[in-house]
């Protein structure tokens, strides 16, 4: 899988858009992109994933860009319920009988202030 | 529907004890993980399950086992348990075919003295 460089931490102000950066700059054709987040203690929860468009849902948007050399997760109104760590994953399309393994590096640490 | 269910949530262990991490999912899917997480660290996957029957070793599977008897559970194992196995655990599962949307239970906290 390619690797993937994110900030170690941001702080943002409750209330405005999160904007999270993931560099993922040796992706292959067939990677997609993940996102997930993880808030203190709980087991990770899935935000999102994108192949080469831009997504919405009800949690956050994915902005990749055209090269999909890098991609921001955006986070429209912070609440601090959002304060959490966040993944950004780069995974091949799922193989028959492979399962989906993974690698959670890092990530970046939000804080969400009032 | 509760998801994926893990128990014990807390267990504190001495050297050599062995004990086993229930994790049970409702959601009939096919693909299971077994994930540990040590303090400011990403997760790391120990073996992984694609079916019933079936499983795998991932990156960090020594001196752990796994068994899958039943599509719905998946258990893992510690024969001899050691301080260096002290994390937190973390199960998940997913369906076949659908792309990396995987479902997290809330952790096993294991401390091994």
């Amino acid at each position: 899988d390619a690797k993937t460089t994110q900030p170690p931490s941001m702080d943002c102000a409750e209330g405005r858009a999160a904007n999270l950066p993931c560099n993922h700059s040796t992706i292959s054709g067939n990677e997609y992109v993940y996102w997930y987040r993880q808030i203190h203690s709980q087991g990770p929860q899935y935000i999102i994933h994108g192949l080469k468009n831009n997504e919405t849902n009800e949690m956050a948007s994915l902005i990749i860009t055209e090269d999909r050399k890098s991609s921001t997760l955006i986070l429209p109104h912070a609440t601090l319920r959002d304060t959490a760590v966040y993944y950004c994953i780069v995974h091949p399309a799922p193989i028959k009988a492979a399962g989906n393994k993974l690698t959670f590096g890092g990530g970046t640490r939000v804080l969400v202030k009032p | 529907n509760a998801g994926v269910t893990q128990t014990p949530k807390f267990r504190v262990l001495k050297t050599g004890q062995s004990m086993t991490l229930l994790c049970a999912q409702d959601m009939n899917h096919e693909y299971m993980y077994w994930y540990r997480q040590d303090p400011g660290m990403g997760l790391r996957l120990i073996h992984y399950s694609v079916g019933e029957g079936t499983t795998a070793k991932g990156e960090v599977p020594d001196g752990y086992n796994v068994s899958r008897l039943k599509k719905q559970n998946f258990l893992l194992g510690l024969e001899s348990a050691a301080p260096s196995q002290t994390s937190v655990y973390f199960c998940a599962s997913d369906r076949q075919g659908r792309t990396g949307e995987l479902f997290f239970g809330e952790g096993s906290r294991l401390t091994v003295l």
